[in-house]
């Protein structure tokens, strides 16, 4: 029972454009959002987080929407950077939780330059 | 320097031996995890400890160890190994147990015959 789910595989992008990835949950009693980017042979990098008492944050190039009622979370990169390419990770936890993260299977991110 | 790092890098062994995976952070963190990465790409939690003490243990079977010698280690001893023990094994630590911001090491490759 998956209830972090990415569902698109991967994503292709043009340099200097927007990159939107997706990630749903079914899991009505996460309130903490993660994304975290990945390169190949390194482990997963914290890029930006939100809680379930806002519906937006950013910082800088990135910025993460949450809509609750759809249990619905995306990432926004603009603009998009060759070194933006990697796999990126959408994770949730719960305040009650001790920290444990149950994360999507991820989306790669191909920027072309 | 090396925030969350881990030994060795590559483990390929034969089904039925036993072995360690090490991870260290000089972060200073008083909170660990293991995550396994299996072949759907999907990163799920084994175990956390905060403070050498055991906090998660996700349904994990009791061939996988963990020792905490001290904050800044946390090892993972698998018995009697399996082919489907074949995975990345990642570790991670967090500042305090309710942080969900979590920094992970490199990744082991484990690859059993």
């Amino acid at each position: 029972d998956q209830q972090v789910k990415q569902n698109s595989p991967s994503l292709s992008v043009q340099e200097g454009r927007i990159s939107i990835l997706n990630c749903d949950y079914t899991n009505s009693m996460f309130d903490y959002f993660l994304w975290y980017k990945k390169y190949p042979a390194e482990g997963p990098t914290f890029l930006i987080s939100i809680s379930s008492i806002k519906d937006k944050n950013e910082d800088g190039r990135f910025t993460v929407f949450l809509n609750k009622s759809a249990k619905h979370l995306s990432l926004h990169i603009v603009p998009s950077q060759p070194g933006d390419s990697a796999v990126y990770f959408c994770a949730a936890s719960r305040s009650t939780s001790y920290g444990k993260l149950t994360f999507g299977q991820g989306t790669i991110l191909t920027v072309h330059p | 320097d090396t925030a969350v790092s881990q030994t060795p890098k590559y483990l390929v062994t034969q089904m039925g031996n036993d072995k360690s995976i090490k991870c260290e952070q000089n972060l200073g963190h008083d909170t660990m995890y293991w995550y396994k990465q299996d072949s759907k790409k999907f990163l799920k939690i084994m175990f956390s400890y905060n403070n050498k003490e055991l906090i998660i243990n996700e349904t994990v079977p009791n061939r996988f160890s963990p020792k905490s010698p001290d904050k800044a280690h946390l090892n993972l001893h698998i018995n009697s190994l399996e082919l489907g023990d074949s995975a990345v094994y990642f570790c991670a630590s967090s500042q305090e147990l309710a942080r969900n911001e979590q920094f992970f090491g490199p990744g082991t490759r484990l690859t059993v015959l």
